[in-house]
């Protein structure tokens, strides 16, 4: 079966620096990873999406994401925080099947300070 | 092109009463998907649908819930006699074709008094 763990519940950076959101997944499949994006009242929104294509997955607003075999991990990271950043933020794991439902971690709270 | 449509937003019930919950996909989706996200929780996994076929009800309770995607109209989220411990959000996403690139909706919030 597959899941998705989350390492940090809260995460709060400073406005212009690195953030870095740490996932790690376990699947007995070829696995999908995405990263999900949650503002406050706001649907959720695809950030990025790994197909075994390329390890290194470029999304949207500057954010990127590599996949680690080795270490099981699909970490979200961009170089510079903005305060339009300030969201949680879900890493999911879904099997090889189209008719595998994805599976959600629990969601890291990305707080940017001024 | 709108995207996934929920309604209502906020819903209101009272112990025992009946919860309707409305999800329109992406024009041009036939999957629809739902989701129930608990305070400090991830999205759980409910139900599957296709248009008329549930292709995956695993994560839904066995009782009380049942869910519905007619071959026209909204796809229907049905919460019979509802408890307290229904209170949460509860997400609609839809896909083209099965396609594991979900869109979401904004969400219905459900309170239980």
């Amino acid at each position: 079966a597959q899941s998705v763990t989350q390492l940090d519940s809260h995460v709060s950076v400073s406005e212009g620096t690195p953030v870095l959101l740490r996932c790690n997944y376990s699947s007995s499949y070829s696995p999908s990873l995405f990263w999900y994006v949650q503002h406050p009242n706001k649907g959720l929104q695809l950030l990025l999406k790994y197909t075994s294509a390329a390890t290194l997955v470029k999304g949207i607003n500057g954010f990127e994401a590599e996949f680690k075999k080795s270490e099981t991990s699909f970490h979200l990271t961009k170089p510079s925080a903005h305060m339009s950043d300030a969201a949680e933020y879900f890493c999911v794991v879904s099997g090889s099947s189209g008719n595998t439902p994805l599976v959600f971690g629990k969601g890291t709270r990305l707080s940017v300070i001024a | 092109n709108a995207g996934v449509m929920q309604n209502p937003r906020h819903l209101v019930r009272r112990r025992g009463q009946e919860a309707r919950l409305r999800c329109s996909p992406m024009k041009g989706h036939s999957h629809v998907y739902w989701y129930r996200q608990l305070p400090e929780e991830g999205l759980k996994f409910m139900v599957y649908l296709q248009k008329e076929n549930i292709i995956d009800e695993s994560g839904m309770p066995k009782e009380r819930f049942s869910a519905e995607f007619p071959k026209e109209g909204p796809s229907i989220l049905r919460i019979q006699q509802v408890v307290r411990g229904d209170s949460a959000a509860y997400f609609c996403a839809s896909s083209y074709q099965g396609d594991e690139k979900l869109f979401f909706g904004s969400g219905t919030q459900l309170s239980v008094l």
